[in-house]
């Protein structure tokens, strides 16, 4: 059982290059989550979709979009990258409705030059 | 104010030791808790999740929820080196949806 899975796990970009970080998730998970994790400032909240068909802002939305192509994947794009993107991002899943825990995939290492 | 408070550490115990690990949270509407353990250069691993007030307890980890003083703990027994990672405690406020709130994580050190 995979869980979340995330690609790549390590890239480097230069200023003003486009990349789009792909995750899925096989829990049948109706949420999924984008976050950045920078050293001193915990986990970020970037985007979510709370269930298929919908996304909204989180925390640190400026610089990224999202999309949600169906139940499995949710994908974070930027489209000019900025030093100040360098970061650990991962995403996570959970299920719909309540409390739910959410359940992380293995990050991905981006350094933007 | 931070809306999720830990102390950075690092917390340092000796193998067998209980170690303690406290968070405190500003949003007195807060519904759920959940502690994280988050090894060097891996992703967050879910350990505990508490809801109510008191304790929950799951083998050698337990959590204690006080909401009344706005704060959550992750009580570690037996610590074993193992256990020497980052725990980040996460909070679910009011704002309708399962929106997680980090702390910035507590460092704790089990020395054999």
């Amino acid at each position: 059982n995979a869980g979340v899975t995330q690609t790549p796990k390590f890239q480097v970009l230069k200023t003003g290059q486009s990349m789009t970080l792909q995750c899925a998730q096989d829990m049948n998970h109706n949420s999924m989550y984008w976050y950045r994790q920078d050293p001193g400032m915990g986990l970020r909240l970037i985007y979510y979709s709370a269930s298929e068909g919908t996304t909204d802002k989180g925390e640190v939305p400026n610089g990224y979009n999202v999309s949600r192509l169906n139940k499995r994947e949710f994908s974070l794009r930027l489209e000019s990258a900025a030093p100040s993107q360098t970061s650990v991002y991962f995403c996570a899943s959970s299920s719909l409705g309540g409390n739910q825990p959410q359940h992380f995939g293995d990050g991905t290492r981006l350094s933007i030059l | 104010q931070k809306e999720v408070e830990q102390n950075s550490g690092p917390l340092s115990v000796p193998e067998g030791a209980i170690a303690s690990l406290n968070c405190t949270y500003s949003d007195r509407g807060s519904q759920s808790f959940f502690w994280y353990r988050q090894y060097s250069g891996k992703s967050p691993e879910l350990i505990m999740f508490i809801y109510s007030n008191g304790d929950k307890e799951d083998g050698r980890f337990t959590a204690q929820l006080n909401k009344a003083s706005q704060y959550v703990s992750l009580l570690i027994r037996d610590s074993q080196p193992s256990d020497s990672a980052t725990y980040l405690c996460a909070v679910i406020g009011r704002t309708g949806f399962q929106k997680l709130v980090f702390g910035t994580g507590t460092r704790l050190l089990v020395s054999p």
